[in-house]
Parts: structure tokens; sequence; C-alpha cells
């Protein structure tokens, strides 16, 4: 067990770019969650994927935004034609259950800076 | 929609001492979890301990314990015996329990320092 591993940990992109980060769940984990989270917030729920379906996303996800987990395994999030606000890190947890004993694990995240 | 507010940006604490952070939040829901996750330099998000609103005993996890006031929606982490790697940012978090409720909600979080 390796933990939640997110690749790569820093990003820096011109605006108008497309940016595309990694994330590989600890093995097994069904659950895979994307957060995003900007300097002086706490995390932003952005969007869940239970396997390979995605069962939730967030408002602040527009349609620039995309994220995909084929074959339940790992993750990825992609960022079209970035904006200065989509500067932050980004951040996956997995776990492997839900309910009461849901126990998310969360990755050291990607820092995108767009300039 | 369900908020979290944590009202204290910065604490310290001198090591071997006792600090506590507090933490409030609205819902309409009755069936909800809370949770303190702790984030240090290194980024990697850590739960500390959580807390399912329908108990009403207050969740302890060594030296992590919480004071759990429902009817207040109030969620308060006590730390004893604080130790320097205690020293991280620290966050509430909401989750509604029930079908359909996968996201967390964060407050904006406590810069805990440990004093030497």
């Amino acid at each position: 067990d390796t933990g939640v591993s997110q690749d790569p940990r820093h990003k820096i992109t011109k605006r108008g770019q497309n940016v595309t980060f990694r994330c590989d769940p600890i093995s097994e984990h069904n659950r895979l969650y994307w957060y995003r989270q900007t300097l002086g917030q706490g995390p932003e729920f952005l969007t869940y994927f239970q396997n390979e379906a995605q069962l939730e996303k967030s408002r602040l996800l527009s349609d620039r935004f995309s994220a995909e987990r084929p074959k339940g395994s790992f993750s990825t999030l992609e960022i079209q034609r970035t904006e200065q606000g989509d500067s932050a890190m980004y951040l996956c947890a997995s776990s492997s259950g839900g309910g009461a004993n849901e126990k998310l694990f969360f990755g050291s995240g990607t820092q995108l800076s767009v300039l | 929609a369900q908020t979290v507010t944590q009202s204290q940006p910065e604490m310290s604490v001198q090591e071997a001492e006792t600090v506590t952070l507090s933490c409030t939040y609205d819902t309409s829901e009755s069936d909800y979890y809370l949770f303190w996750y702790k984030q240090p330099p290194s980024r990697q998000m850590i739960l500390v301990i959580r807390q399912e609103a329908y108990k009403q005993q207050n969740a302890t996890e060594n030296r992590f314990s919480v004071n759990f006031q429902k009817a207040a929606k109030s969620f308060s982490l006590k730390i004893s015996d604080s130790q320097l790697g205690d020293a991280a940012m620290y966050f509430c978090a909401y989750r509604r329990n029930g079908a359909g409720s996968y996201q967390l909600t964060f407050g904006k979080g406590t810069k805990l320092s440990v004093i030497p």
C-alpha cells in the first residue's frame, strides 16, 4: 500500500493551454474524489467516481474541466483553455467504502500555476 | 447549502499544553458526519477524528477529542499534550448522510503552531 499518488506535483502553464493531472488511488479503493484548494481556503469538492462511474459533479466543474476513471483504476483530470483563476492545488482522495466508516486517503496534490 | 465556519485563522500552543480549535456549521439535516482533518506542510490531508451526528458521545482518538454540541451546531477539537508534530493546518468538515451524498464541505482552516 503506497498511498494515493498524484502526478505531477507541480505544473506551470500559460493561460489558454490544456493540462492533465493523474491520480493513482490505493489499489482496490472503488471510490475516488477530486477536490480543489486555493490559497487560504479549505478544499472544495469537484467530482466523485465509484469505480468507473462519475456519480457526482460540482457546479465548480465547468465545461472546461473533464475527469475520467477508465476501468475504475487511475483517474485523470483535464483542464482545457486554462485561466488564471484555475491556479490552485488539485487534491485526489480515495476510499474503499461509504457510510460512517468511510475513511478518505488523500494524495499530496498537484499545484497548478497558470501564468 | 451547508456551511462550515472556523473563526480562528491561527492558533498557537506551548508544547505539552492543551489547545481547542473551534468549528461551527450550518445545516438543515439531522443525520450527518463531522470530521477534523490535519494538513501538514507535506500537503497530504490526514483524518484526525470523526463524529456521527446521531451519537451523543463525543469521539476520542488518543490525544484528540471533540466537543460536539448538536443543538448549537458546534464541533470543537481539543488537542491534549501538544507535540511539535501537531503543527499543521486543521480543517473542520461536514458530510451529509444518505444516498447521493458524497462530498465533504470544508471550513477555511486554522493554522496551529506549537511552541517548543
